[in-house]
C-alpha cells in the first residue's frame, strides 16, 4: 500500500517557467517531509525539505508547500532549467521514528525544454 | 559529497549465489540504511542500523540480513540470491547535524 503517491510520473515544462510537482500521502503520523532528485546512474541527492508545523519552505528557486488538511505537498521551481530535468521523489517519515526510515513515492520525470 | 562508497557498483550473480554489498561512510554518522529502488516502487527500505550491532528491519527485509561491526561500515547479504532482487541497491546515512539522510551512488545488482 503506498502511503506516498506521486500520481503524475512524468511532467514537461518550458525552460524559465514554473514547474510544479505534486505530493500526496495517506499516513497522518507523517511530520516530516523531503524532496530528492535523481539522475540518470546516480543516487538521490537531497534537495528540500519541510516539517510539519510549517507551510512552506523556500530555498534559492525551490519551494516546498504543505498542506496536512488536504495532506498534499508540491514542489514549487521557479525558474526551471535544463539542469532540472531528472527524477523527483518526495519522501516522508513518521513522527518520532528515526529520520531516515523514508516512505518514497514512485517519482515524477521532469523534462524542462528549451 | 556526502562522504558514503558503495561497493561493487555493479554485479551480476547467478540466481542461488550469495552476495555482499558494502557501504562505507567517512562521516561518522550514527544511522545508516539501506534501500532498494525498482521501477514503479520509488525506494523502500531494507534494513536499517541506528549503531554498532544495532540492525532493524525495514519495509522489504526477506531475503536480506545486515551487518554492522564498525561506525563507518554497513553490509548488506543477500544469502541466497533470486531473480526479484535484481535491483537498484542505495545506502543512506543520517544523524550529522543537519536533519537530512543522503545516498550513495547505487550498487546495480543482476541475479540472472
Amino acid at each position: 500500500d503506498q502511503q506516498v503517491k506521486q500520481n503524475s510520473p512524468s511532467l514537461s515544462v518550458q525552460e524559465g517557467r514554473i514547474s510544479i510537482l505534486n505530493c500526496d500521502y495517506t499516513n497522518s503520523m507523517f511530520d516530516y517531509f523531503l524532496w530528492y532528485k535523481k539522475y540518470p546512474a546516480e543516487g538521490p541527492t537531497f534537495l528540500i525539505s519541510i516539517s510539519s508545523i510549517k507551510d512552506k519552505n523556500e530555498d534559492g528557486r525551490f519551494t516546498v508547500f504543505l498542506n496536512k488538511s488536504a495532506k498534499h505537498l508540491s514542489l514549487h521551481i521557479v525558474p526551471s532549467q535544463p539542469g532540472d530535468s531528472a527524477v523527483y521523489f518526495c519522501a516522508a517519515s513518521v513522527r518520532g521514528s528515526t529520520l531516515g526510515r523514508l516512505y518514497f513515492g514512485r517519482g515524477t520525470q521532469l523534462t524542462v525544454w528549451p | 559529497d556526502a562522504g558514503i562508497t558503495q561497493s561493487p557498483r555493479h554485479k551480476v550473480t547467478e540466481t542461488g549465489t550469495p552476495v555482499t554489498l558494502r557501504c562505507h561512510q567517512t562521516e561518522n554518522h550514527r544511522y545508516m540504511y539501506w534501500y532498494r529502488q525498482d521501477p514503479g516502487h520509488g525506494l523502500r527500505l531494507i534494513h536499517y542500523s541506528y549503531g554498532v550491532k544495532d540492525t532493524d528491519k525495514g519495509e522489504v527485509s526477506d531475503g536480506y540480513s545486515v551487518s554492522r561491526s564498525k561506525t563507518e561500515d554497513f553490509l548488506l547479504t543477500l544469502e541466497s540470491a533470486t531473480s526479484s532482487q535484481t535491483s537498484v541497491y542505495f545506502c543512506a546515512i543520517s544523524g550529522g547535524s543537519g536533519n537530512t539522510i543522503y545516498f550513495g551512488e547505487g550498487s546495480w545488482l543482476t541475479v540472472v
